[in-house]
């Protein structure tokens, strides 16, 4: 069975810090994957996915991710995060002989101004 | 707004008792799916409909169940509700379904549901 890790469950940063979210997946196979995102009180928004071709993935408000085949890994960044970023964050994945999209745990990210 | 409607926005109803989630997609996309949201489980997936069938079932319970009529829309039956039945509803809906491409999913607002 597929499974998701969120290692960071609760991050602070300072406006203008670069940010990394770690994302770990557990699948043999090949893989879609997405990161999504909810602000306080709102329901989940797509940032950004991944299915096929380069690795490196631009979504949508300055966010980005990375797949890393060999270490299963699909970490999202931003390099200079704002307060509107308070959010929680969370990543997903489905595998492409799977029926089901399978979400970590989230992580709760508070930018301070 | 992702286009995916949800109602009511908030239930509160007694243990024991039984209500009904509802949900409406995007136009034009077949797949609903169900989520439910609490602080000890995150984000579990319960079930999913394509175009009125049955296609995939999480962790939902067997108090739980829901359809999706003909006219796409999707309702979630809860019954016996326990305390722990307390969370977030999610609804969430796609063009197709897993598997084909991993069409991303749209989620609507939720339904927080409270059971005292």
């Amino acid at each position: 069975a597929q499974s998701v890790s969120q290692h960071n469950h609760h991050v602070i940063l300072s406006e203008a810090a670069s940010l990394e979210l770690g994302c770990n997946y557990s699948y043999g196979g090949t893989v879609n994957l997405f990161w999504y995102v909810q602000y306080p009180g709102q329901h989940l928004q797509l940032l950004l996915k991944y299915f096929s071709g380069d690795p490196l993935v631009k979504g949508i408000k300055g966010f980005e991710a990375e797949f890393i085949k060999s270490k299963f890994s699909f970490n999202l960044r931003k390099p200079s995060v704002q307060w509107s970023d308070t959010a929680e964050y969370f990543c997903a994945v489905i595998g492409n002989a799977g029926n089901m999209l399978t979400f970590g745990g989230g992580t709760r990210l508070m930018v301070k101004p | 707004d992702s286009g995916v409607t949800q109602t009511p926005k908030h239930l509160i109803t007694a243990t024991g008792q039984r209500v009904t989630l509802r949900c409406s997609p995007r136009s034009g996309d077949l797949s609903v799916y169900w989520y439910q949201q609490s602080l000890d489980q995150g984000l579990q997936f319960l079930i999913q409909y394509y175009n009125g069938e049955e296609r995939a079932k999480g962790n939902i319970l067997e108090r739980f169940s829901a359809q999706q009529f003909p006219d796409l829309h999707s309702e979630l039956n809860l019954s016996s509700l326990e305390l722990g039945d307390s969370a977030l509803y999610f609804c969430a809906s796609s063009v197709g379904w897993f598997g084909t491409g991993g069409s991303p999913l749209h989620f609507g607002n939720g339904t927080r549901l409270t059971v005292t």
